[in-house]
């Protein structure tokens, strides 16, 4: 199972485009990356997934270079609402759940 | 369309005492989950289930049992609660197909063992 890591925290303002950054050096050839977003007392709810190249939907881009050894999750002019914990993972599409969830990347977003 | 539904929201428990958790979803999805979150952390998969009828133990799954008699819902029991259960616990659940790793989750079970 790949082992995904990311930064513990960050800090951004308003309007600012932010980026975060996952490593995933032992992704399989069968394995998607997806992102998730928490917000405080509530459940992961899914961002965008890609496999190679980029991905753009309403809410974010991911960008995945040729190695796909890394990935970066791109959140245009982020506001205070933003702010939450993001999840990389990294599984084929019959994982049978079993992605394993570190501890994410702490956004939080100053007016 | 109500998604995952889990029940209840809080619930405060006394060590050795049982309990079930409840979790439904209206998706007609095949795979469903429980997790477990302690604070500062990520999610750790407790249980499993890829169809009604069929269950697997994930990384977490001692102290827990799960039953799938129907697609629809998925209960997650503690047999003899204990203060290292004291969680967030989420239920999930996912279609399979095409869909990559889109999973949908509840809003979350807040449990403490005292």
């Amino acid at each position: 199972l790949a082992k995904t890591t990311q930064p513990i925290s960050m800090d951004s303002y308003e309007g600012q485009e932010v980026n975060i950054t996952c490593s995933h050096n032992n992704i399989a050839t069968n394995d998607y990356i997806t992102w998730y977003q928490q917000f405080p007392s509530q459940g992961p709810r899914f961002i965008i997934q890609g496999y190679k190249t980029k991905v753009t939907n309403e809410v974010a881009s991911l960008f995945i270079p040729a190695d796909r050894k890394s990935s970066t999750l791109s959140l245009p002019r982020v506001s205070l609402s933003d702010t939450a914990v993001y999840y990389c993972l990294v599984g084929d599409l019959d994982s049978n759940y079993q992605l394993i969830w570190g501890a994410g990347t702490k956004l939080i977003i100053k007016p | 369309n109500a998604g995952v539904t889990q029940t209840p929201k809080f619930q405060v428990l006394k060590t050795g005492q049982s309990m079930t958790l409840q979790c439904a979803q209206d998706m007609n999805h095949e795979y469903m989950s429980w997790y477990r979150q302690d604070p500062g952390m990520g999610l750790r998969l407790i249980h499993y289930s890829v169809g009604a009828g069929i269950t697997d133990q994930g990384e977490v799954p001692n102290g827990y049992n799960v039953s799938r008699s129907t697609t629809e819902d998925f209960p997650l029991r503690l047999l003899s609660a204990a203060p290292s259960q004291t969680s967030v616990y989420f239920c999930a659940s996912r279609p399979t197909g095409g869909s990559g790793n889109t999973i949908y989750f509840g809003e979350g079970s807040w449990l403490t063992v005292v």
